[in-house]
């Protein structure tokens, strides 16, 4: 499969906590983007981070790739119960005009 | 939000019958996707265009095909429905494809129904 994987496939915390889920992917890329999807909904794109970037931050969002080990982070700061979503993470593979998907995180945010 | 609208939202129909997907863009981008959700494998690519008529295959386009006659309009066709191809599709669009560091909006999905 080309898929990436994202780590944990369910992650339950506390509003107000902060959220960390993982992203690793296969091939040499040309951008990450993290995305959001609500029940029910198509998805949302989040942030892209390039693949000569280490770390980008937008809102309480914070991503980290790491091209060596072939893996992002999406950190969600003070998550709150509106964060409560299936987060996917998308890779940009070089040279083409797909993107993959990873099989998705899917966030709890407990009021 | 993007405007795509992508038509039926919901469809059931029976094996072996054609069944033909609509989305349709109003902001001119040049890529558009067809992918399909499933519990447990995330969104898989079934085909792509990147120009009018200009179309490639995605990772899982057997059974599928797609035509594009003109900017805003992409069609997804099942030549003849099978139930493996019941699934939540959904269409993206994007400016520059996955070269150009540009994001990909979605519409809201058709979830198909085959008996």
């Amino acid at each position: 499969s080309q898929q990436g994987e994202e780590d944990p496939q369910a992650l339950s915390i506390q509003e107000g906590e902060n959220a960390t889920m993982n992203c690793s992917y296969k091939t040499s890329i040309n951008n990450l983007q993290w995305y959001r999807q609500n029940s029910g909904r198509g998805l949302v794109h989040l942030i892209l981070i390039r693949s000569n970037e280490r770390e980008k931050h937008s809102g309480r969002l914070r991503v980290t790739l790491d091209t060596s080990k072939k893996s992002s982070s999406l950190l969600i700061t003070a998550s709150r119960a509106a964060d409560t979503a299936s987060y996917f993470c998308a890779t940009a593979d070089s040279g083409t005009y797909k993107y993959i998907f990873g099989t998705g995180t899917r966030l709890k945010v407990l009021a | 939000d993007a405007g795509i609208t992508q038509s039926p939202r919901h469809k059931v129909t029976e094996t072996g019958t054609p069944v033909t997907l609509r989305c349709h863009q109003t902001e001119n981008h040049r890529y558009m996707y067809w992918y399909r959700q499933d519990p447990g494998h995330g969104l898989r690519l079934i085909h792509y265009s990147y120009g009018v008529k200009d179309t490639d295959k995605g990772e899982v386009s057997d059974g599928y095909s797609v035509s594009r006659s003109k900017t805003e309009d992409f069609l997804l066709t099942l030549e003849s429905a099978t139930s493996s191809q019941t699934s939540v599709y959904f269409c993206a669009i994007s400016v520059s494809g996955a070269q150009g560091h540009q994001p990909q909006h979605f519409g809201d999905g058709t979830r198909l129904s085959i008996l």
